[in-house]
């Protein structure tokens, strides 16, 4: 079993709808939970960090974790064409440098 | 802040020749790392600097792969010889990273490196 996993997509949806992002992970010793947003022939960029079980809102976004289950999800409300993009789920591995990434899940906002 | 910096943004090489990929991470970031991403791996790091000091290089694939960072303000990552398979985008990432602690990484352009 892979230690995070993270469905590729790609996920189209008409503008306007809410996204469902989602990854899973094995190794319950995760603490920080992170979703990096990707542009097309650009680096990833830090969307959403949480540190705990529960949600955390931050505009249109939402992150949420459920550590019982290793399951964390990003919600995208009011979803734009500018939200295309790929989004990566990270996994920081507590006091190290160390982030496991998903493989990141394509994303195309249809105007 | 400019952000973490690399250069070229694009190279295109023949299999064989030598390959040097520059980076110039966030003034005052401590930490700076080396990834690849292909479609098939995925992000995969490379190796790892702490205060200008190699401290993880168990990701360089073998030993054509070699990274050095003289000063805190530059690194960089070759390959020689260069092969096909190592054609993919390098991202250089800092971050100012504390001993025992996690900190957020900032990743810089890329480079698109297609090796023929």
């Amino acid at each position: 079993q892979k230690e995070v996993e993270q469905d590729p997509g790609p996920l189209s949806v008409p503008e306007g709808a809410i996204v469902s992002l989602n990854c899973t992970y094995s190794n319950s010793a995760f603490q920080y939970f992170m979703w990096y947003r990707q542009y097309s022939r650009k680096g990833p960029e830090l969307l959403m960090y949480t540190y705990s079980s529960g949600n955390k809102e931050d505009g249109r976004f939402t992150a949420q974790v459920d550590k019982s289950s290793k399951y964390i999800s990003l919600f995208i409300r009011d979803s734009q064409p500018s939200d295309s993009a790929t989004y990566l789920c990270a996994f920081p591995t507590s006091g190290t440098y160390k982030y496991i990434f998903g493989t990141g899940t394509r994303l195309k906002v249809l105007a | 802040d400019a952000g973490v910096i690399q250069s070229p943004r694009h190279e295109v090489t023949e299999m064989g020749q030598e390959v040097t990929l520059r980076c110039k991470p966030i003034s005052g970031h401590n930490s700076l790392f080396w990834y690849r991403q292909t479609m098939m791996r995925g992000l995969e790091l490379l190796i790892y600097f702490n205060n200008n000091v190699p401290i993880d290089d168990s990701g360089m694939p073998e030993d054509r792969f070699s990274a050095k960072m003289p000063n805190a303000s530059f690194s960089t990552l070759k390959i020689q010889p260069s092969e096909p398979r190592d054609s993919a985008v390098y991202f250089c990432a800092s971050s100012s990273l504390t001993s025992g602690s996690t900190d957020t990484q900032y990743f810089g352009p890329g480079t698109r490196l297609t090796v023929l």
